[in-house]
C-alpha cells in the first residue's frame, strides 16, 4: 500500500519570504500522480498543483513550485513571496496512475503553515 | 458554476443512531468521492462513484455505505454510529473517472456521535 509523509507538523514564516514544506512517499508504482491541497480554517480544500510521475520537469504555479525528486520518492512544495492568505493546512498527496485506483487520494498528515505579518 | 456543496453542514447525533450525509457535485460532474478526516487518522478515502456505480471502496467498515443517483449527487450513510466517527466528512467531484481528472471538494459535514 502507498503511504504518504509529511514530517513537519507546523511551519511558519515571515510575509513575502519563502517557505518549503516537505512530502515524502513510498510505492512500487511507477506511474502515479502527487498533488499539494489546501485546507485554510473553517474553509474547503482546493488544489494548489499536481504533478506526474512520468514528467521531469517540476510543476509551478505562480508563485507555487515543487520539487520532485522521484528516485528519492520526495515531492516538497515551495511557496515564494509568501501572502497572509497562504495560511492554511497542507496536504500532499498520491494517486495511483493505474485505472484501478482512478480517484482514490491517499493523504499525508498535513503541515500547517503560518504567516507573519 | 457552483461548486460542491455538502449538506447538512453540522450534525450532532447520539451512539446507535444513523445518519445520511448528502453531496452535490459541481454541474456537470459525474464522479463522487468520499474523505473521511480526523485529527488522529487524518484524511481516509471511504469510496468513490461513477455514473452510479460503486468504482472503489476504502478500509471502512460494512457500517459505511454510499450510493449515487443518476443526477450525480451522492448520499453516504453510516449506521449504529460510534464514537470514533466523528469527524468531518469531505466529498470530492471531478467531471470523469480517470487519472487525469481534478477532484473538487466540498466544504464537509462535521458529524459529532455523543
Amino acid at each position: 500500500a502507498q503511504t504518504v509523509t509529511q514530517s513537519q507538523p507546523e511551519m511558519s514564516v515571515q510575509e513575502a519570504e519563502t517557505v518549503t514544506l516537505s512530502c515524502t512517499y513510498d510505492t512500487s508504482e511507477s506511474d502515479y500522480y502527487l498533488f499539494w491541497y489546501k485546507q485554510p480554517p473553517s474553509r474547503q480544500m482546493i488544489l494548489v498543483i499536481r504533478q506526474e510521475a512520468y514528467k521531469q520537469q517540476n510543476a509551478t504555479e505562480n508563485r507555487f513550485s515543487v520539487n520532485f525528486q522521484k528516485a528519492a520518492k520526495s515531492f516538497s512544495l515551495k511557496i515564494s513571496d509568501s501572502q497572509l492568505g497562504d495560511a492554511a493546512m497542507y496536504f500532499c498527496a498520491y494517486r495511483s496512475g493505474g485505472i484501478q485506483g482512478a480517484q482514490k487520494l491517499v493523504f499525508g498528515q498535513g503541515t500547517r503553515l503560518t504567516i507573519n505579518p | 458554476k457552483a461548486g460542491v456543496t455538502q449538506t447538512p453542514r453540522y450534525l450532532i447525533k447520539t451512539r446507535g443512531q444513523q445518519v445520511t450525509l448528502s453531496c452535490s457535485p459541481i454541474s456537470g460532474h459525474r464522479s463522487v468521492s468520499w474523505y473521511q478526516q480526523t485529527p488522529g487518522q487524518g484524511l481516509q478515502f471511504l469510496f468513490e462513484y461513477f455514473s452510479e456505480t460503486q468504482r472503489n471502496k476504502g478500509n471502512f467498515p460494512g457500517r459505511f455505505s454510499g450510493r449515487q443517483f443518476s443526477n450525480s449527487r451522492s448520499e453516504m450513510n453510516v449506521s449504529t454510529l460510534e464514537l470514533g466517527d466523528s469527524a468531518l466528512y469531505l466529498c470530492a467531484s471531478s467531471f470523469g473517472w480517470g487519472v487525469r481528472e481534478t477532484q473538487y471538494f466540498g466544504p464537509g459535514t462535521r458529524l459529532l456521535v455523543l
